[in-house]
């Protein structure tokens, strides 16, 4: 079962920041939230990861709530080619736990 | 380019057959990750396999099977064919036997059509 809950689609215009919320409630103190999206049937792309602290790339930042039970990617400003299917997942690092993949957001940046 | 090689982009055979998709990992990664997407189902595991050995099974069928050589490149062996294996077939790698901290890099996946 997916320990992530997120919202089935978003809207976006183009050039606004897209925020995309994620809820992991059940989340233990060793395990990361990752950020992975899906471009149309292409392979999934990793995007970011954070454990605890907010997390900043040049793809996108993540922001991770002070309890960890929800967290938000932020794409700051949007462009017709993110649009794609974002899934948070949440998994150790350690181990062999593959990562698991729920049913994402579809987000749609509109021009 | 992610640096994950899979072979055939897309394949059409017919129900019973049988067939063999490749997977060459990101150079010096050692993990090999097989997933199946199909419409209904979404991105599911299949099966792992680190420097040659089986690590973890998903939900792979027993019709299902794979390996990974030394060359670390693996292959997905599909046998005994139904219209419902028809997806696509991702291959992932990472540098650890755990995906590390940074997870997976994907291949563009083989589209396997069953008719």
């Amino acid at each position: 079962d997916a320990k992530t809950t997120q919202p089935p689609s978003m809207d976006c215009a183009e050039g606004r920041a897209a925020n995309l919320p994620c809820n992991h409630s059940t989340i233990s103190g060793n395990e990361y939230v990752y950020w992975y999206r899906q471009i149309h049937s292409q392979g999934p792309q990793y995007i970011i990861h954070g454990l605890k602290n907010n997390e900043t790339n040049e793809m996108a930042s993540l922001i991770i709530t002070e309890d960890r039970k929800s967290s938000t990617l932020i794409l700051p400003h949007a462009t017709l080619r993110d649009t794609a299917v974002y899934y948070c997942i949440v998994r150790v690092a350690a181990g062999n736990t593959p990562l698991v993949f729920g049913k994402g957001t579809r987000l749609s940046v509109i021009a | 380019d992610s640096g994950v090689t899979q072979t055939p982009k897309h394949l059409i055979t017919a129900t019973g057959q049988r067939v063999t998709l490749r997977c060459s990992p990101r150079s010096g990664d050692l993990s090999v990750y097989w997933y199946q997407q199909s419409l209904d189902q979404g991105l599911q595991f299949l099966i792992h396999y680190y420097n040659g050995e089986e690590r973890a099974k998903g939900n792979i069928l027993e019709r299902f099977s794979a390996q990974q050589f030394p060359d670390l490149h693996s292959e997905l062996n599909l046998s005994s064919l139904e219209l419902g294996d028809s997806a696509l077939y991702f291959c992932a790698s990472s540098v650890e036997g755990t995906g590390g901290l940074k997870g997976y890099t994907f291949g563009s996946g083989t589209r396997l059509t069953v008719v």
